[in-house]
This record gives structure tokens, C-alpha cells and sequence, in this order.
């Protein structure tokens, strides 16, 4: 099946820092997702990315759906420690019944 | 927001078990899906179904089975649990195409003793 390569696997950075990670795939994707997951619970979206260029921002979160289809960037500014958590990105490769394909996700820690 | 649930959110039980995770979602969606997640781990689909009395196997094979006679309803099933099935399973449900934007439910974290 599809492969989503995501990085970084992990981040230690300090409260106040500016965040950025992404995903990418050999195979040109029609649909961007993004997920924070906390430790426990179940991921909850943060951002959908429907069209090659897309810009969307969520708060502090802006993530894009690069141009060339195979790539998606998600970056949070001045974190705090709420965003302390696992980031999956996801993508579908075509519209109609083609399933979600999911990133390994990146672990945010941030260092006191 | 979406809604969608699961019970019970823990679960610890003996070898040989029989259980039922229940995933309930209010939203009307036709696809809903099964996931099986190791703590930190990445997510691994188990089974989806597209719509009622449509049940298919995932990406990672599991012992488990699933109905779907109901819109809103995925119960999962584990006729005999043991150890390997210890895990977090994870519900979710998408009113996909054109896009299977997926809502998740908080999950169930299993350990089976």
C-alpha cells in the first residue's frame, strides 16, 4: 500500500518555540489530514487539506498541501505546553473509496 | 466537533474472555472503521465497513470480527481474548466521498491478563 514518510519522529524544543513537520509520499495524494493525539484518547483533527497549494491555519497551526501532491507541512507557533502530544498526518490518494493511508506520527516534548 | 463513542474507554480482563467494543457515532456517516494502536505507536486499520451489512478486513490481520446492522453502530468482538490482544482500539467514521476525512473516537484501551 501507500507510504507516508513523516518527520521528525521526535521534537524537544522549549515553550515559546516555533514548530515545523511534515510528511511526504512517493504517490500524489488528493487529501491532506492532520491529528494530534494525546496520550489515552483518540487523535482529534486539526486541519483538512483538500486541494494541491492550500494554505489553512487553525489558531497557531498552519499546514500546506504542497504543490507537487506529495507533500503536506504542519507548523504550530509559540507552542505551549498543551501541544505537548503525538502529530499523525494522514493522506488519501484518490477521492472516492481509497482509505486514509497514516503517518508514523512525530512526538512533541516540551523541555521546561 | 464530532461525535462519536466508545465503550467501555478501559477494559481489563482474563485469558478467554469473550468481549464486545462498542463504537456508536450520531453524525449519519457510512464509513466507519476499526484501528488498533500500540501506546505511541502508529495506527493500524483492522476493520472497515462502508455501510450497513458491509464489513471488510483491514491492512493488519486481527482475530477479531465486526457487524454493521446499523448506520450508527460498529460493535467489535473478540470471541477469546489473550494477551497479544492488549492494546488501545480506536473507532472512527467518515460521510466520505469525495474525501475520507476521518473523526475519531477517544478509544479503548484493552489489557487482557
Amino acid at each position: 500500500g501507500q507510504q507516508l514518510n513523516q518527520s521528525p519522529q521526535s521534537m524537544f524544543i522549549q515553550e515559546g518555540e516555533d514548530v515545523s513537520m511534515n510528511c511526504t509520499s512517493s504517490s500524489i495524494f488528493n487529501t491532506w489530514l492532520w491529528y494530534k493525539q494525546d496520550p489515552g484518547e483518540g487523535p482529534v483533527l486539526l486541519i483538512a487539506l483538500y486541494k494541491a497549494g492550500e494554505l489553512t491555519s487553525n489558531g497557531r497551526l498552519t499546514a500546506q498541501f504542497g504543490i507537487t501532491r506529495k507533500d503536506s507541512f504542519l507548523n504550530i507557533s509559540a507552542s505551549i505546553p498543551s501541544d505537548v502530544g503525538i502529530y499523525f498526518c494522514a493522506g488519501q490518494p484518490d477521492f472516492g473509496n481509497e482509505k486514509l493511508t497514516f503517518g508514523t506520527g512525530t512526538r512533541l516534548t516540551i523541555i521546561p | 466537533e464530532a461525535d462519536i463513542y466508545q465503550t467501555p474507554r478501559y477494559l481489563v480482563i482474563g485469558t478467554g474472555k469473550k468481549i464486545t467494543l462498542e463504537c456508536s457515532q450520531t453524525m449519519g456517516h457510512d464509513k466507519m472503521y476499526w484501528y488498533q494502536q500500540d501506546p505511541g505507536m502508529e495506527l493500524h486499520l483492522i476493520h472497515y465497513s462502508y455501510g450497513v451489512n458491509s464489513t471488510e478486513k483491514g491492512d493488519l490481520s486481527s482475530e477479531s470480527t465486526v457487524s454493521r446492522i446499523r448506520t450508527e453502530h460498529f460493535p467489535l468482538t473478540l470471541e477469546s481474548a489473550r494477551p497479544s490482544h492488549t492494546s488501545q482500539y480506536l473507532c472512527a467514521s467518515s460521510a466520505g466521498p469525495p474525501a475520507d476525512t476521518q473523526y475519531f473516537g477517544p478509544g479503548t484501551r484493552l489489557t487482557v491478563l
